[in-house]
């Protein structure tokens, strides 16, 4: 059974510096996901990941994948305060996806 | 719609009663999915269909729980006697249905079972 780990679970930056947030899964996943919650609110999507070597960037954020290694990463750079939200990954083989616990990430000026 | 719509945003329900939370997918797409999320937690499936035909409802906690969709569109989760620990977020997504497609998810149904 697919197992998705993410860490760190809470990070604490600063504004302007640059950060990275793993998801490692346990059996092969054919897709992987990242989503951004902020409070009380939706899943929001940010990148869908399909084949090894894939990246995507969007803005400060930018996301790979490594399915040999079982890795994904997502890279933030030159963090500012509107990034501040639970970001997740997600994998699965089927269309039953396994989600991480989710990062909660805090930017502070 | 614009988005994946639910219904009602808000339950509160008694203990022993059942529940019926109804979700209407974006328009045209074809896979439908049932999520629980707790607080602090990440979502956990549920239930996936894709049109009327549910394939996967190994997520589903028990017999309690059931879900359908009659013509390919809209959705209902309902729980049948419900418990205290149903109380969570219950959140539907659809997708257009290829692998790999973006899945959106909407606002999600509070549950809570007093």
């Amino acid at each position: 059974e697919l197992k998705v780990e993410q860490n760190p679970l809470f990070l604490s930056m600063q504004e302007e510096k640059n950060y990275t947030i793993y998801c490692n899964y346990s059996t092969t996943s054919d897709r992987l996901y990242w989503y951004r919650q902020d409070p009380g609110k939706s899943l929001e999507s940010l990148f869908v990941l399909l084949s090894n070597g894939a990246v995507k960037q969007e803005g400060r954020l930018m996301a790979s994948l490594d399915t040999k290694a079982r890795l994904s990463t997502l890279h933030i750079t030159a963090a500012v305060h509107d990034l501040s939200a639970t970001y997740f990954c997600a994998g699965g083989g089927s269309e039953k996806l396994v989600f991480g616990k989710g990062t909660k990430l805090t930017v502070n000026p | 719609g614009a988005g994946v719509s639910q219904s009602p945003r808000y339950k509160v329900t008694k203990r022993g009663q059942d529940v019926a939370l109804r979700c209407d997918p974006i328009s045209g797409h074809v896979s439908l999915y049932w999520y629980r999320q707790a607080l602090g937690q990440g979502p956990e499936f549920l239930t996936y269909f894709n049109y009327e035909a549910q394939q996967d409802k190994s997520g589903l906690p028990n017999d309690r729980f059931s879900a359908e969709r009659p013509e390919g569109s809209i959705s209902t989760l309902t729980i049948q006697r419900t418990e205290q620990r149903d109380s969570a977020m219950y959140r539907c997504a659809s997708s257009i249905g290829g692998r790999g497609d973006t899945i959106y998810f909407g606002e999600g149904s509070w549950l809570t079972v007093v």
